[in-house]
C-alpha cells in the first residue's frame, strides 16, 4: 500500500527540540521531492519545507529558517524534520507529503500522511 | 511572498447545489494553482492541480478554472460527502502558500 506514516510528535517545552519522522512505503521514495506541511489547531495549512530527491536542495518558510532542518534517508525510505528552539506558535499537526510534478512543471502534494501533533507548552 | 486569498471563508449549501469558491493570488502565478479538500481530523486530499486538471479518482463534479491571479473551484452538484474545508495553494514560487480555507457546511 502506498502510504506515509509520521511519528515523533508530542509535548515539548518552549525552547526544546523534537525530531519528526515519516516512513514511506509502496512507492520509490528516492524518486520524489518531499515536504512537511503543518496545521495549527483550528487553523489553515502552512507549507514548512521541501527537500529534493537526493537531499541536495532544501527550502523553508521564513518562520522556521535556522530552527528546523529537513532531511531524508533514501536507504530507509524516511523523511525527517529536526525542530529546535521550539515556540508556542509551532504547535500544530505536522504532515509529511509527497510532491508530484505534473508535466514536469506543475508541482502539488499528491500523497499525505495522517499527521503527528506537536504541542509546545510549559 | 505570494498571498492567497479565498472567498468566501464559509458557505452554507444544500445537496444538489452548485458551489463556487474563488482564490486570488497577490501576483500572477500562471496556472500553478492547486485545490485540496480536507475533512475534519483527516489529511488534505488533492482535487485539482495546474488550475484545471482533475486528479485521478476525483469525481467529475469538481472542476477548476482560471489563470494569472484569479481562480475558481466549482462543485457542480454538491453531494453529502463534499461537506468539508477547501484550500487553494500556489506552487509558483517559494515560499509555497495556501489560502485561508473555505468551509462548506450543510444548509
Amino acid at each position: 500500500e502506498v502510504q506515509l506514516v509520521e511519528s515523533g510528535g508530542g509535548l515539548v517545552q518552549p525552547g526544546g527540540s523534537l525530531r519528526l519522522s515519516c516512513a514511506a512505503s509502496g512507492f520509490t521514495f528516492s524518486s520524489y521531492w518531499m515536504s512537511w506541511v503543518r496545521q495549527a489547531p483550528g487553523k489553515g495549512l502552512e507549507w514548512v519545507a521541501n527537500i529534493k530527491q537526493d537531499g541536495s536542495e532544501k527550502y523553508y518558510v521564513d518562520s522556521v529558517k535556522g530552527r528546523f532542518t529537513i532531511s531524508r534517508d533514501n536507504a530507509k525510505n524516511s523523511l525527517y524534520l529536526q525542530m529546535n528552539s521550539l515556540r508556542a506558535e509551532d504547535t500544530a499537526v505536522y504532515y509529511c507529503a509527497r510532491i508530484r510534478d505534473a508535466y514536469n512543471i506543475y508541482w502539488y502534494f499528491d500523497l499525505w500522511g495522517r499527521g503527528t501533533l506537536v504541542t509546545v507548552s510549559s | 511572498d505570494i498571498q492567497m486569498t479565498q472567498s468566501p471563508s464559509s458557505l452554507s449549501a444544500s445537496v444538489g447545489d452548485r458551489v463556487t469558491i474563488t482564490c486570488r493570488a497577490s501576483q500572477s502565478i500562471s496556472s500553478y494553482l492547486n485545490w485540496y479538500q480536507q475533512k475534519p481530523g483527516k489529511a488534505p486530499k488533492v482535487l485539482i492541480f495546474a488550475a484545471s486538471s482533475l486528479q485521478s479518482g476525483v469525481p467529475s463534479r469538481f472542476s477548476g478554472s482560471g489563470s494569472g491571479t484569479d481562480f475558481t473551484l466549482t462543485i457542480s452538484s454538491l453531494q453529502p460527502e463534499d461537506f468539508a474545508a477547501y484550500y487553494c495553494q500556489q506552487s509558483y514560487s517559494i515560499p509555497w502558500s495556501f489560502g485561508q480555507g473555505t468551509k462548506v457546511e450543510i444548509k
